[in-house]
C-alpha cells in the first residue's frame, strides 16, 4: 500500500539554523500539506499546496517558514532560523482532492537546543 | 470559526471493556467531513474514518463503530472489546468545503490496561 515517507525521522539543531524537512507523498496525491505537533498537544495545521502553489496556510506560517516542490516526488518545509519554540514533531500528508482523507506521513521529530 | 472538542483527555479501560470517544465539533458549514485518527505510541498517524456531513448513517468496522448525530454535532467512537493494542491517542477531525486544512481536537489517551 502506498504511504507518505518522511526524512529525517529526527532532527537536532541550534537555533537560529535553517533546517529543511523532506516528505514523499503518495504518488497520485495532488494536495501536500504540512502539520505540527508540539510535544503533548494537538495536531495543528501549517499549510496546504496544490499545483505548486500555497492554496492555504495559518497564522503559524509565517515569514520563517517555506515549502517547495523541487522535482515530482518531494516536498519540503524550510525553516530559516529555528526558535527554541519550533521544537515540534512535523507531519507531512498528502490526499487525492480537496476535503478528501489526508493520509500523513510518520513525522519528523525537530528538536532546537 | 470551526472547533472540534474532544472533552475526554485521559480513560483508562480493562482490557474487553467496551468504550466511547466524545467528540463534538462546531461549524458553520452546512458541508463537512469528519475523520478520526489514531496515533500509537510510535507517534504516526493512522486514518480510521471519513463522514461527509449529508451520510448519518452509523458505521461499524470490526470492533470500531462510529455514531454521527448531526443534531448534537457529536461524532462519537467506540471500541468494542478493547484490546491493549488499541492504547494511543485518538484524534477527531474536520474539515471544511472551503478550505482543505483539517482542525484537529487535542485528543483523548486511551490506555487499555490487561
Amino acid at each position: 500500500e502506498p504511504e507518505v515517507t518522511q526524512t529525517p525521522s529526527h532532527q537536532v539543531t541550534q537555533m537560529g539554523q535553517e533546517v529543511i524537512l523532506r516528505c514523499v507523498p503518495i504518488s497520485n496525491h495532488l494536495y501536500f500539506y504540512w502539520y505540527r505537533q508540539i510535544l503533548g498537544q494537538k495536531v495543528e495545521f501549517l499549510v496546504s499546496f496544490y499545483n505548486n502553489e500555497i492554496s492555504e496556510k495559518s497564522e503559524i506560517f509565517d515569514d520563517q517558514f517555506s515549502v517547495e516542490r523541487p522535482d515530482g516526488s518531494n516536498f519540503t518545509l524550510k525553516i530559516r532560523s529555528t526558535k527554541l519554540e519550533d521544537s515540534a514533531m512535523y507531519f507531512c500528508a498528502s490526499s487525492e482532492g480537496r476535503q478528501e482523507t489526508q493520509y500523513f506521513g510518520p513525522g519528523t521529530r525537530l528538536l532546537v537546543l | 470559526a470551526q472547533k472540534v472538542t474532544q472533552a475526554q483527555t485521559e480513560i483508562s479501560v480493562v482490557e474487553k471493556e467496551d468504550v466511547t470517544l466524545d467528540c463534538v465539533y462546531e461549524t458553520r458549514d452546512t458541508t463537512y467531513y469528519l475523520f478520526w485518527y489514531k496515533q500509537p505510541p510510535s507517534g504516526e498517524l493512522v486514518f480510521l474514518i471519513r463522514r461527509n456531513s449529508f451520510d448519518e448513517q452509523n458505521e461499524i468496522s470490526g470492533r470500531y463503530s462510529w455514531n454521527f448525530q448531526k443534531s448534537t454535532s457529536s461524532f462519537n467512537f467506540t471500541i468494542t472489546a478493547s484490546q491493549v493494542v488499541d492504547s494511543a491517542v485518538y484524534f477527531c477531525a474536520l474539515t471544511r468545503p472551503a478550505g482543505n486544512q483539517f482542525y484537529f481536537g487535542t485528543g483523548t489517551s486511551l490506555t487499555v490496561i490487561p
